[in-house]
């Protein structure tokens, strides 16, 4: 089955400082991937997505690069603001060879972030 | 504003009492999701529907029940029977097309007393 896995947290950074949170997974089929990120109380809000290999999401920043060779999508960014701190997610969506979806998102464990001023 | 609202945001409730989550959403989409969100554990899904009148388990369905009466409008219900039912609660829709992103509502948050 489709399974994604997330570097351990939390991860704790001063203002400015460059991100990294890595995302690898396992999957069948053509997977879609994306990051989602989920501020403290609320729910969670699409960050960035790729739906197919080389293809680069980024919003706000933030990027990630889907690598089909090394099955991973890491999330990278080079400043970050007191204003990221929240938890990350990284999630695929299975697709078949048509590029339709399977309908079922897979998600990581999540990654707490906090930066500090 | 289209989305998707969940109601009530926070909820107690006493041992042996059933509850039930709304979840609505005006984006005119056609599957719905409840997932639970319990703290170092991520999302797991509870279950899913694709069309009205449908509706699929997901991962951890049992003590929950769910109806799909309308396209629109996707209730959940947490029952007496869950042994742990203290949660975040999140409620998420798709589009019919697309590569298959989420959205998803604020999300509600149970306590059992």
């Amino acid at each position: 089955g489709n399974s994604v896995t997330q570097m351990e947290g939390p991860v704790t950074l001063s203002e400015e400082a460059f991100l990294t949170i890595n995302c690898t997974y396992t999957a069948t089929g053509y997977p879609s991937l994306f990051w989602y990120v989920q501020y403290p109380g609320e729910g969670l809000q699409l960050l960035l997505k790729a739906t197919k290999a080389d293809d680069k999401g980024s919003n706000k920043g933030f990027e990630a690069t889907y690598r089909k060779e090394t099955t991973s999508f890491h999330l990278e960014k080079g400043s970050v603001q007191v204003s990221d701190s929240a938890v990350y997610f990284c999630a695929l969506s299975g697709t078949n060879a048509g590029g339709t979806s399977y309908g079922k998102l897979t998600f990581g464990q999540g990654t707490i972030l906090t930066v500090h001023p | 504003d289209g989305g998707i609202t969940q109601s009530p945001k926070y909820l107690f409730r006493k041992e042996g009492q059933n509850v039930t989550l709304s979840c609505e959403q005006n984006l005119n989409h056609d599957a719905m999701y409840w997932y639970r969100q319990d703290p170092g554990q991520g999302l797991r899904l509870i279950y899913y529907s694709q069309i009205v009148n449908d509706f699929q388990k997901g991962d951890i369905a049992e003590g929950y029940s769910v109806s799909r009466e309308k396209k629109e409008s996707f209730p959940l219900t947490v029952t007496s029977a869950q042994k742990n039912p203290t949660a975040f609660y999140l409620c998420a829709s798709r589009p019919g097309t697309g590569y298959g992103e989420l959205f998803f509502g604020e999300g509600s948050r149970l306590t059992v007393l």
